[in-house]
């Protein structure tokens, strides 16, 4: 299938400081996108999704980008705080299932 | 809220034995979905099931079967374990029409195999 990347396995900043986690895919079909959030030793969990008719949405402290020329997606985490430390997900559909990027780890030290 | 089930969150079993691996959803779902996680390769998917009885295989079906004999309930089935097929498998579910009509992918807790 088709490979949806993310462009930094891991990622470490500060607390309070704003993240930013890239994802790139290339299937020019998808339309929907979705971020997951996955902590150690549990599943998935939904963050924030965005169309393809939109290219921005935003959540509480995060905003998710959609740049379809370039095909870009990325997740923006506003005042990074310890317990956002996870590994990131971004996923896009041909339906009805999603498929997935490798993930970034997300480290956030006090 | 939406609960996904995973009756087994850690197993071990030998090479060559039968593995089921089962999902439970309660929120009349009926997509279905079987992933596996592995470090530095993401989700992968392996079967999923869009009504009960069907099924699709997915990026990476061979070694497994899978059995969607109730809406509720989608078991992932190892014919003879191996030890490549240790990994955490992850089980979900979504309604109908798929995610990019607003209706995303909910996730178990996951289940931990390891096949010596």
């Amino acid at each position: 299938g088709e490979n949806v990347g993310l462009h930094l396995p891991t990622l470490s900043v500060q607390e309070g400081d704003n993240s930013i986690i890239n994802c790139a895919y290339s299937n020019s079909a998808s339309d929907y996108f979705i971020w997951y959030k996955q902590e150690s030793g549990k599943g998935p969990q939904f963050i924030i999704d965005i169309r393809s008719n939109m290219d921005k949405r935003q959540g509480q402290r995060v905003t998710v980008l959609l740049n379809k020329t370039v095909k870009h997606l990325s997740l923006q985490i506003a005042a990074t705080q310890p317990g956002d430390s996870a590994v990131y997900f971004c996923a896009e559909t041909p339906e009805p299932a999603l498929i997935f990027g490798k993930g970034t780890t997300l480290s956030v030290s006090s | 809220d939406v609960k996904v089930t995973q009756s087994s969150r850690y197993l071990v079993k030998r090479t060559g034995e039968k593995v089921f691996l089962e999902c439970v959803q309660d929120m009349d779902h009926e997509n279905m979905f079987w992933y596996r996680q592995d470090p530095g390769l993401g989700l992968r998917l392996i079967y999923f099931s869009y009504d009960v009885k069907m099924k699709e295989k997915g990026d990476i079906p061979e070694g497994y079967s899978v059995s969607r004999e109730k809406k509720e309930r989608f078991s992932l089935i190892l014919e003879s374990a191996s030890t490549n097929q240790t990994s955490m498998y992850l089980c979900a579910s979504s309604p109908d029409r798929g995610p990019s009509s607003g209706n995303t992918i909910y996730f178990g807790e996951g289940s931990w195999l390891t096949v010596v």
